[in-house]
């Protein structure tokens, strides 16, 4: 069973920012959490992952509190080609995916 | 750069037919492996991983096996294959410590008749 809570789906309008939550509340210390995406009939595209500081790359950032339990994806300016299922995923070497949240960007 | 190939794209085979995907890693050398497998509709399940050549470990028992003939070869197998055996199958590579991010290839969609 995947580690991870997620709403079932989100909505955000174009150019806005996309947070999207996650809850891991019994996140093992050397587990990572990672999010990946999946846009319809595609392989899940990796964004980011951490330990236990924030990150940011050029597609996301990732905010990871203090205790670990929860995260959220930011998604700085989304456009329409967010549109996807995105996957909040805990672990260290394999990777259990959940059900994810269906992000909708509308114009 | 490291890539990912998985073919063939798309599949139609009967049932009772015998099945073998090939998934094959360049740029990198003992890559950890995957398959998945993404019923419709449903999320991904972890299917075989395997950490080395011939070490394959099996997190849901099934119709299906997986072997690694090479460092860079990860192949999925079945003698018989299944309605149920339908959907959409990928492949992933890591890198082989724990805490680094999988690429997946672009799967083989797979439809059982």
């Amino acid at each position: 069973d995947a580690k991870t809570t997620q709403p079932t789906s989100m909505d955000c309008a174009e150019g806005r920012a996309a947070n999207l939550p996650c809850n891991h509340s019994t996140i093992s210390g050397n587990e990572y959490v990672y999010w990946y995406r999946q846009i319809h009939s595609q392989g899940p595209q990796y964004i980011i992952h951490g330990l236990k500081n924030n990150e940011t790359n050029e597609m996301a950032s990732l905010i990871i509190t203090e205790d670990r339990k929860s995260s959220t994806l930011i998604l700085p300016h989304a456009t329409l080609r967010d549109t996807a299922v995105y996957y909040c995923i805990v672990g260290y070497s394999t990777l259990t995916f959940g059900k994810g949240t269906m992000l909708l960007v509308s114009p | 750069s490291q890539t990912i190939h998985q073919w063939p794209a798309t599949l139609v085979q009967p049932v009772g037919s015998p099945l073998s995907l090939e998934c094959t890693v360049e740029g990198t050398s003992n890559p950890n492996l995957y398959w998945y497998r993404q019923a419709a509709g449903r999320g991904l399940q972890l299917l075989f991983y395997s950490v080395g050549i011939g070490q394959i470990s099996s997190e849901v028992p099934q119709n299906l096996s997986a072997s690694r003939p090479q460092d860079r070869q990860f192949i999925l197998s079945s003698k018989k294959l299944l309605l149920s055996d339908s959907g959409f199958y990928l492949c992933a590579w890591s890198g082989d410590r724990g805490g680094t991010e999988a690429f997946f290839g672009q799967g083989t969609r797979l439809t059982v008749v």
